[in-house]
């Protein structure tokens, strides 16, 4: 248990929607990263959140956008949902961004999306 | 652009014993780290092992090493004594030092058998 939590755990929308993923980060945690992982395959990193602020971004497009909240929350929002994008979202919270010395990354269960 | 390769896209075991998971990574930068994470059935990552590239000594955690050379860009990780629980789905990671974006192969399946 990671202390990780996000909802909902599955999910399915129509191509063309908009869909919004949540994540629960530890208490104290400044620093919440966001991935994609499509089945059988590594996750992607779509971008990072340090206190409230996009702190680095992979090479997905503008559709995708985030949100984190001071109560250690954060949101994944997805515009114009299209096939590929059904995949394992995976959120990870940290005490300090990612680089920092003994930092550890604690990942969510992830959600499950599938867009038909 | 930094990329990781895990060849080995299944491997199995049995138990007890001993199994080493590849791992090769490519980047031109000097600071960075590497890691190695499990996904059991139940989706959750869990961070197994992390090496910091400035760390000659090879990391270790219990029945989890890595044998990290640097100049080769190879980082393998070995369970020893494998158990029943270790059989889940294995990601080999990298990140460049406050960078805050992890680059991950794309994992070996590994299996202990009884």
């Amino acid at each position: 248990e990671t202390g990780v939590t996000q909802s909902p755990t599955h999910l399915i929308k129509t191509r063309g929607q908009q869909v919004t993923l949540r994540c629960s980060s530890q208490s104290g945690h400044n620093t919440v990263s966001w991935y994609q992982q499509a089945l059988g395959q590594g996750p992607q990193f779509i971008f990072q959140y340090y206190r409230e602020e996009e702190n680095g971004r992979g090479n997905f497009p503008p559709r995708f956008s985030g949100l984190q909240f001071p109560n250690y929350s954060s949101e994944l929002n997805v515009n114009a949902l299209e096939l590929d994008d059904s995949a394992l979202y995976l959120c990870a919270s940290s005490l300090d961004s990612i680089g920092v010395l003994n930092t550890e990354a604690f990942f969510g269960q992830g959600t499950r999306l599938t867009v038909v | 652009a930094q990329t990781v390769t895990q060849s080995q896209p299944e491997m199995s075991v049995q138990e007890a014993e001993t199994v080493t998971l590849s791992c090769t990574y490519d980047t031109s930068e000097n600071n960075y780290y590497l890691f190695w994470y499990k996904q059991p059935p139940s989706r959750q990552m869990i961070l197994v092992i992390r090496q910091e590239a400035y760390k000659q000594q090879n990391a270790t955690e219990n029945r989890f090493s890595v044998n990290f050379q640097k100049a080769a860009k190879s980082f393998s990780l070995k369970i020893s004594d494998s158990q029943l629980g270790d059989t889940a789905m294995y990601f080999c990671a990298f990140m460049i030092q406050y960078a805050g974006k992890s680059t991950f192969g794309d994992g070996t399946t590994l299996t202990v058998k009884p």
